[in-house]
C-alpha cells in the first residue's frame, strides 16, 4: 500500500500561472481533503470531499478549485497563482465514521513557491 | 479565542523524562480528538485518537481527555531524541475538524 501520494513534490510558479496538484489514495477511504500549512498558522482546510461526487469549501477556499475524479483521486487547481499561495499543501484521506470525519492520513506534501 | 489552542513551545524535556503536551478547545460539542506528530519537513502522522473521557494508552503514549474542562493532553513516557518533533492537536466537532498550530518538543540528551 502506498497510502496517500501527491505530485509534484516541489513547484515554482510565476504570478498568474496555473497548475493542478494531484492526490491519490489506495486505502479505499471515502473522504479526502486538501490543506495548506503556513508557518505559525497550523493546517488550514481548503476543500474537502466527503464522498465521490461531492465537494465542499473549507476555511480558505478562495483562489482554488477541486475535482473529485473518482474514489481514489482528488485534485486541487490554482487558476491564477498569487504569492499569497506560497505554502506547503497536504492532501489527506479518511474513513468517514458515524456522525462525521475520523482519523486522517496525510500525503507527503507539495512545496509550492509563487514568485 | 482560537478554536484549538496549543502552546507553541519549544518544550524542552530531558531524555528519559515524561513530556506533557496540552491542548484546549472551544467547541463543547466536539466529539473526536487526535494527536499528530510532524517531523520538520515531513507530513503529519497520526499517533493517537481518543473519543471518550479518561485515558487511552498506546505504548509510551497516553492521551487524556476531559470534556468538562475542554482539554486534551498527550503524555510521552521515557522520552527519546526521536520524539523531537511538532505535535498537532486536532479536534472534530459536528461539521469540521480544526487543527491547533502545534507544540514543538525538543528532547535533550
Amino acid at each position: 500500500n502506498a497510502g496517500v501520494t501527491q505530485t509534484p513534490k516541489f513547484q515554482v510558479l510565476k504570478t498568474g500561472q496555473s497548475m493542478t496538484l494531484q492526490c491519490a489514495q489506495d486505502m479505499n477511504h471515502n473522504s479526502m481533503y486538501w490543506y495548506r500549512q503556513d508557518p505559525g498558522m497550523g493546517l488550514r482546510l481548503i476543500y474537502y470531499s466527503a464522498s465521490e461526487g461531492t465537494t465542499d469549501k473549507g476555511e480558505v477556499p478562495n483562489g482554488y478549485n477541486v475535482s473529485r475524479l473518482n474514489k481514489r483521486e482528488f485534485s486541487l487547481r490554482l487558476e491564477s497563482a498569487a504569492p499569497s499561495q506560497t505554502s506547503v499543501y497536504f492532501c489527506a484521506s479518511s474513513v468517514t465514521g458515524t456522525g462525521g470525519w475520523d482519523e486522517q492520513y496525510f500525503g507527503p506534501g507539495t512545496r509550492l513557491t509563487v514568485t | 479565542q482560537k478554536e484549538v489552542e496549543q502552546n507553541s513551545g519549544p518544550l524542552s524535556v530531558p531524555e528519559g523524562a515524561i513530556a506533557s503536551l496540552n491542548c484546549t478547545y472551544s467547541d463543547r460539542g466536539s466529539q473526536s480528538f487526535f494527536w499528530y506528530r510532524q517531523y520538520s519537513g515531513k507530513s503529519p502522522e497520526l499517533i493517537m485518537s481518543i473519543y471518550s473521557n479518561g485515558d487511552k494508552e498506546d505504548g509510551r503514549f497516553t492521551a487524556q481527555l476531559n470534556k468538562a474542562s475542554q482539554y486534551v493532553s498527550l503524555l510521552i513516557r521515557d522520552s527519546q531524541p526521536s520524539d523531537s518533533a511538532t505535535y498537532l492537536c486536532a479536534v472534530r466537532g459536528a461539521s469540521k475538524i480544526i487543527f491547533g498550530s502545534g507544540t514543538r518538543l525538543s528532547i535533550r540528551p
